[in-house]
């Protein structure tokens, strides 16, 4: 089946520093990308949809200035936490969608800020 | 936004035994996918459901998409300690996924 990466798959940083994380398809080219956090024992929560080549669009609530998100290919999309706080912290899971219905995860980021 | 509510959002039962989960809307859907994850991973897609009234098979897993495209159920048969995980239903279109349901199957 195809595959999608994460990286990196764990990170730790510091209060008020940027943390990005890659997104790519490797085995397919993926005209729209998901980027979800998901907090211990809950499902995952829709940040923002990530069409190559145009500016992403963020789910209600969800800071743009915060979560930036480049889809800069059709494999890569990267999500760049600014300014990062410990309330940041938790699990971040990017899709890309092959076709119509296809969806693909990553295997995640946990992202801890201290 | 169209909202999915599952249930139960827990379950744990003996291994062998069957169980159901479902996935409600009052929204129609185009489509529905159905999703297992464990801890510490992505989600794996199980099946996607497009037709009204759709029923799939995946092994010893049961999907169905309601005639009115507005739910779906998920049932297993015999289950297994391997069944554990958190079982997730979304839009295949907006892909927002419902709160799930964590199934645990003890041996």
């Amino acid at each position: 089946g195809a595959v999608v990466s994460q990286h990196p798959s764990w990170v730790i940083c510091k209060s008020g520093t940027s943390v990005k994380i890659e997104c790519r398809s490797l085995d397919f080219q993926a005209t729209t990308m998901f980027w979800y956090r998901q907090f211990p024992k809950q499902s995952l929560m829709l940040m923002a949809t990530s069409n190559e080549g145009s500016k992403a669009t963020y789910e209600q609530g969800v800071e743009k200035d915060k979560f930036l998100i480049n889809h800069a290919s059709l494999t890569l999309s990267t999500l760049t936490v600014t300014s990062a706080h410990p309330e940041d912290s938790s699990f971040y899971i990017c899709s890309a969608r092959r076709g119509l219905y296809e969806q693909y995860f990553g295997p995640g980021t946990r992202l801890t800020v201290t | 936004t169209q909202l999915l509510e599952q249930s139960p959002q827990f379950l744990s039962i003996q291994e062998g035994e069957n169980l159901t989960v479902y996935c409600n809307s009052s929204s129609v859907f185009s489509s529905l996918q159905w999703y297992r994850q464990e801890p510490g991973e992505g989600p794996v897609l199980l099946v996607t459901v497009v037709t009204g009234g759709e029923v799939k098979k995946l092994k010893r897993l049961t999907f169905q998409f309601g005639d009115a495209r507005k739910d779906s159920s998920l049932h297993i048969t015999a289950a297994q300690p391997g069944d554990t995980g958190l079982y997730l239903c979304a839009g295949a279109g907006d892909m927002r996924f419902g709160a799930g349901t964590r199934l645990t199957v003890k041996p």
